[in-house]
């Protein structure tokens, strides 16, 4: 079956840093998304990505779409201590269909 | 966007006992989908609930260890039977919502721990 490998597993940055965190595929997705969980909480989608080759802003969030459609990465700007947290990548082949989750970077941010 | 209520939203069972967990949606939703996620691990698919029609189960698991029902557009429920401790995750639905049909959003889990 498919397999989306994330990376890093986890990561310990200073406050105002920038962090990069992908994922790649084994197979092509036509969707990826992002999504950010919370101890306790459920996942929230962040972005969502649907051309190769998309680059799409929210706010400090930044994402990409890979040309070979195998690939995808989120970059935070300037990070806060709120963006601490889980982040997800997910991929998903057509619209309707299973979505297949990486598995999480932990993400630590020092004050 | 959608706004997904789960209740409950933790519980602790015991062996060989059931749980039916609800999943209520604001509006109406063609397609519903139940995840697992099992301690410090990722999202794992169980099923896909569309309304009026059987829902289709990804592989290892079975609908007699996790019956669904989606009676309506607006609800679903999951059902963990004859629980053992290795049942103990985090049960999520999520809802594929307009405007983008491609989007998947989260309710906010429910949290079971079975002794």
């Amino acid at each position: 079956g498919q397999q989306l490998n994330q990376s890093p597993q986890s990561m310990f940055i200073q406050e105002g840093e920038d962090v990069s965190m992908n994922c790649t595929s084994s197979s092509i997705f036509n969707t990826w998304l992002w999504y950010k969980q919370d101890p306790g909480e459920g996942p929230v989608l962040l972005i969502a990505l649907y051309k190769a080759g998309e680059l799409t802003s929210n706010g400090r969030l930044t994402a990409q779409f890979g040309i070979t459609r195998k690939d995808s990465f989120l970059n935070i700007s300037a990070s806060i201590p709120s963006d601490v947290g889980i982040y997800f990548c997910a991929g998903e082949e057509t619209s309707g269909s299973r979505l297949t989750f990486g598995e999480g970077t932990q993400l630590t941010v020092n004050p | 966007s959608a706004v997904i209520s789960q209740k409950p939203s933790r519980d602790i069972c015991q062996r060989g006992t059931s749980l039916t967990i609800q999943c209520q949606v604001d509006s109406q939703v063609t397609m519903m989908f139940w995840y697992r996620q099992q301690p410090g691990q990722s999202l794992t698919l169980i099923a896909t609930a569309n309304q009026g029609s059987e829902a289709t189960y990804e592989s290892g698991f079975v609908i007699d260890k996790f019956p669904i029902s989606r009676p309506n557009l607006t609800f679903s429920t999951l059902t963990v039977s004859n629980m053992s401790p290795e049942d103990s995750s985090i049960y999520l639905c999520s809802v594929e919502a307009p405007p983008s049909n491609n989007e998947q959003f989260f309710g906010p889990g429910t949290r079971l721990t079975v002794l």
